[in-house]
């Protein structure tokens, strides 16, 4: 069964950029069957999507995130990764990975989510 | 950009009553709509995709239709693990978009 795992930081300063990595287990990430994504929820707040990335490395971003994002790809570890720079406290959020199968467009498998909190 | 949108915000029903959750596209997506519920503390799921077809293992009381701008969720008799925030999403065009959720509580 198809497994998506979320790590990286709880707490981060403003200004500084957020890492975080999702392992999956269950099932190759090298499929090409298969986009990858990040979505982002505020506490208390709706979901907003950041950004799919697809095996090959091909990647569709959040125009509003665009400027201070990266998602890339690790085959060899089977996970893939999401970058934010230039922190503030309103990227304070729990961070969701997920499958995103054929055209990458829909989620079908999520991960539990990471808190991450900016603050000094 | 597409924006999405959704009504109620809130919609309180009785167990065993009918839920119609309507979902608004800023522009036509075709039949390419998503919905999602997601339980406190849980992470979302996939219900509905392709505006109607229900995903591996979602029951038959859930039901989506439209095209176009306009989308429904219909549960059809509503059961007490039902109770939960519901998203719709557009998956026509990048940018995804999510709409901002309607919340099923208890009457």
């Amino acid at each position: 069964q198809l497994q998506l795992q979320e790590s990286g930081p709880g707490l981060v300063k403003p200004s500084e950029t957020l890492s975080l990595t999702c392992t999956v287990s269950g099932g190759s990430i090298s499929s090409s069957r298969y986009y990858w994504g990040w979505i982002r929820q505020p506490p208390g707040k709706g979901l907003e999507w950041i950004g799919n990335i697809y095996y090959s490395g091909n990647t569709y971003y959040n125009p509003s995130l665009k400027s201070r994002v990266t998602i890339s790809i690790d085959t060899s570890r089977n996970q893939f990764s999401l970058r934010l720079s230039s922190l503030t406290a309103a990227d304070t959020a729990v961070y969701h990975c997920a499958r995103a199968p054929d055209t990458g467009v829909i989620m079908d498998v999520w991960g539990n989510g990471t808190t991450v909190s900016v603050s000094s | 950009e597409i924006v999405m949108t959704q009504s109620p915000a809130t919609l309180s029903v009785s167990p065993g009553e009918r839920a119609t959750l309507s979902c608004r596209a800023s522009q036509s997506v075709s039949s390419n709509l998503a919905w999602y519920q997601q339980k406190p503390g849980q992470s979302p799921r996939l219900l509905i995709y392709g505006a109607s077809t229900r995903a591996t293992g979602i029951p038959a009381r859930f039901s989506g239709s439209g095209s176009g701008t306009e989308f429904t969720l219909t549960i059809s008799s509503l059961q007490s693990e039902d109770f939960a925030l519901y998203y719709c999403q557009q998956s026509n065009n990048w940018p995804l978009a999510f709409g901002p959720g309607t919340k099923v509580d208890i009457k």
